[in-house]
């Protein structure tokens, strides 16, 4: 099973700052088969980013991935209020595992 | 539009069964594989399982084999997931998710279903 870390638990930043999460897997990602999600409280999650940068129908431009091998990082350019949320990071190369979660609160 | 639309809220008795279902429409419903993910109160995402609605092929987590059976209805376009033998750490909010035709990342998602287990 590939092992997904998120860091930094909880990311406390403010609206106009712009945010860098990070997911490293334990073991390198022969493709880049990464994809990122955004969940709200009480919604389903969203898919944001595939394939370690692409992005998915409707996502802003403020929104990009980037990375590979082991290291794997999503970036929101410009934070606005609708972006206080968790985001997960999800492997399928190998069956599929999940992150366990950056929390981005408003400072 | 894609849409997935999953069952209503159950409440459940340690050791029962529960049987939730995930109805898809806007799209060929034998084209794209379903997963079904678990959420914990207050935890991260877990994955369960992988169905191929066409065939019926499966695929499961380990630490959930044995007790979970996904199924499909094509003439329903309704997959199922069956979780057997429940206790109080299966609570929690299950979704199904569709993915891509080409890959298991998860394009849409249904709106999730609570299950409690409580004596």
């Amino acid at each position: 099973e590939i092992v997904l870390t998120q860091s930094p638990g909880t990311l406390s930043m403010s609206p106009g700052e712009r945010a860098t999460l990070s997911c490293r897997a334990g073991q390198s990602l022969a493709n880049p088969y990464l994809a990122w999600y955004q969940q709200r409280p009480g919604q389903a999650p969203r898919l944001l980013i595939y394939g370690a940068s692409s992005r998915a129908t409707g996502i802003p431009d403020r929104f990009s991935g980037s990375g590979s091998g082991t290291d794997f990082t999503l970036t929101i350019s410009r934070l606005e209020a609708e972006d206080f949320a968790v985001y997960y990071c999800q492997q399928y190369e190998n069956s599929l595992t999940f992150g366990q979660g950056t929390r981005l609160e408003i400072k | 539009q894609v849409q997935l639309v999953q069952s209503g809220a159950e409440v459940k008795k340690p050791g029962a069964s529960v049987k939730l279902s995930c109805k898809a429409s806007g799209y060929s419903f034998t084209s794209f594989y379903v997963h079904w993910i678990r959420q914990a109160p207050g935890q991260g995402l877990e994955w369960m399982g992988i169905i191929n609605p066409g065939s019926g092929a499966t695929g499961y987590a380990r630490k959930f084999q044995g007790r979970v059976t996904l199924t499909s209805d094509t003439s329903t376009s309704t997959v199922y997931m069956d979780l057997s033998s429940l206790r109080s750490e299966d609570t929690g909010v299950y979704y199904c998710a569709r993915d891509a035709s080409h890959a298991e990342y998860l394009q849409h998602w249904g709106q999730g279903t609570l299950v409690t287990v409580s004596s």
